[in-house]
C-alpha cells in the first residue's frame, strides 16, 4: 500500500522558516517524481514545487520561488521542503504527492494526508 | 503563472450527465496530453480520477470520462449519483517552469 506521511508543519511567525518532511513507503520511491501541493483554508489546490526521480530537475511556483527549496533523499525514501521567509499567504495544508511518472508531469497520482502550516504574528 | 479556468459550480439531477470544462492555452492543455482531473469530497484528500486526458485509473467508475479539444479539456460524469457531489479540479503540464491547477468546480447533485 502506497503511503505518504507528511510532518513538520506548525505555527510560525512571518519571516521565519520551517522544514516539511514526507516519508514514503509502499512503492519504489526513486522511480517517481514527487511534489508539494497546498490548499489554503476554504481555497482550491495550488501546486508548490516538484522534483524529478533523480533530483535532476526541480520546479517551483512563482509564489514560492526563491523562498522554498525542494529536495529528496532516495536512500531514505524521503522528500523535504525548506520554507524560508514565510508569509501569511503560505498558510495552508501541505500535501506530499507522488507523480505518475519519473518527470514532473503534474499527474498527481497518490496523496498524503497533509501537514498544516500556519503563518501568523 | 495563470490557473486553468473552470466554472465555479455546476449542478445536475441524479441520472443525468454533466460536463465540466477546463480552459487553458497552447502552452499547457493545448500543447500536452498531461491533463488530469481530481475529485475532492469535503474534508478529504483529492483523488486522481482521470490522467493523460482520457485514462481512468484502476478503481475509478467508468461513469467518469475525459476529453480534450484544442486548449480546453473536459470531464464528463454520466448517470449522476449523490456520491458524485464534490469539488473537481483539473491540472496540466505547462511549457513554463510551473505546473498548474484549475480553480475548482463544485458539483451539486440536485
Amino acid at each position: 500500500e502506497v503511503q505518504l506521511v507528511e510532518s513538520g508543519g506548525g505555527f510560525v511567525q512571518p519571516g521565519r522558516s520551517l522544514r516539511l518532511s514526507c516519508a514514503a513507503s509502499g512503492f519504489i520511491f526513486d522511480d517517481y517524481a514527487i511534489h508539494w501541493v497546498r490548499q489554503g483554508p476554504g481555497k482550491g489546490l495550488e501546486w508548490v514545487s516538484g522534483i524529478s526521480w533523480n533530483s535532476g530537475s526541480a520546479r517551483y511556483a512563482d509564489s514560492v520561488r526563491g523562498r522554498f527549496t525542494i529536495s529528496r533523499d532516495n536512500a531514505k525514501n524521503s522528500l523535504y521542503l525548506q520554507m524560508n521567509n514565510l508569509r501569511a499567504e503560505d498558510t495552508a495544508l501541505y500535501y506530499c504527492v507522488k507523480d505518475l511518472y519519473r518527470g514532473e508531469t503534474g499527474t498527481f497520482h497518490m496523496w498524503g494526508q497533509g501537514t498544516v502550516v500556519t503563518v501568523s504574528s | 503563472q495563470s490557473a486553468l479556468t473552470q466554472p465555479a459550480s455546476v449542478s445536475g439531477s441524479p441520472g443525468q450527465s454533466i460536463t465540466i470544462p477546463c480552459t487553458g492555452t497552447s502552452s499547457d492543455i493545448g500543447g500536452y496530453n498531461y491533463v488530469s482531473w481530481y475529485q475532492q469530497h469535503p474534508g478529504k484528500t483529492p483523488q486522481l480520477i482521470i490522467s493523460d486526458v482520457t485514462h481512468r485509473p484502476s478503481g475509478v467508475s467508468n461513469r467518469f470520462s475525459g476529453s480534450k479539444s484544442g486548449n480546453t479539456a473536459s470531464l464528463t460524469i454520466s448517470e449522476l449519483q449523490a456520491e458524485d457531489e464534490a469539488d473537481y479540479y483539473c491540472s496540466s503540464y505547462t511549457a513554463s517552469t510551473a505546473l498548474v491547477f484549475g480553480g475548482g468546480t463544485k458539483l451539486t447533485v440536485l
